[in-house]
């Protein structure tokens, strides 16, 4: 399944790192979404673009930056992470017009040390 | 908004074992109902839905039938293999009709099946 790529897939950083995780989708989706799943926790919203135009922020910390250049592409941008940033970081798209199925990519496993 | 509670784990099975994972809803109006599936080292793949009252998803040997009156929507099958050992989230959109598609998951079930 190649219809939602992440890059990297594991990532090693320093607290004072900065670095950014990268999505693409091929399904010609317009929404698209940032998640954070930690161990023993429930997956976590994180952001959410709509037609490149971010219509969530679920509180998230300002460690961490979004970035939708287009429909197509998402970024998360990392800067002074902390150790319990250390998830899997999971982007998924769909189409963003009710018709609610989410389509995952395979997540990038983040430490920070 | 919406909520889903879904039966936590973990469940440990034999193989050829029946398999039931419950999940159960709150919501305005009738969304759409979700399992999606996290195989180890992967993201989640959908792996049923349904639309509508009544309606039963189904995939790879997997079932869940849509549930109103008990607002639930329990995933089963009759004979679990070594390669269902998995983690399966129930999810619901957020707010019913949503345009944006947000989903909130369960806390996901993981499911280990010994042969």
């Amino acid at each position: 399944e190649t219809g939602v790529t992440q890059t990297p897939r594991h990532l090693v950083m320093g607290m004072t790192n900065k670095k950014s995780l990268k999505c693409e989708q091929h399904l010609g989706h317009n929404a698209m979404y940032w998640y954070k799943q930690s161990a023993k926790k429930p997956l976590e919203l994180m952001f959410v673009y709509n037609f490149k135009e971010q219509t969530e922020n679920n509180s998230v910390p300002s460690r961490f930056s979004p970035e939708c250049p287009n429909s197509s592409h998402l970024f998360l941008h990392l800067h002074t992470l902390q150790p319990e940033d250390s998830a899997l970081y999971l982007c998924a798209s769909s189409q963003g017009d009710g018709r609610d199925t989410q389509y995952f990519g395979p997540g990038t496993r983040l430490t920070v040390l | 908004g919406n909520s889903v509670t879904q039966m936590e784990g973990p469940v440990t099975l034999s193989e050829e074992a029946f398999l039931t994972i419950n999940c159960t809803y709150t919501a305005t109006g009738y969304p759409s109902l979700f399992w999606y599936v996290q195989y180890p080292g992967e993201g989640l793949q959908l792996l049923l839905k349904a639309t509508k009252a009544d309606d039963k998803g189904s995939n790879k040997g997997f079932e869940a039938t849509y549930r109103k009156e008990t607002t639930s929507f329990h995933l089963e099958k009759g004979s679990v293999q070594v390669s269902d050992s998995a983690v399966y989230f129930c999810a619901l959109p957020q707010n019913y009709g949503g345009s944006q598609g947000n989903l909130i998951f369960g806390k996901g079930t993981k499911l280990s099946v010994k042969p």
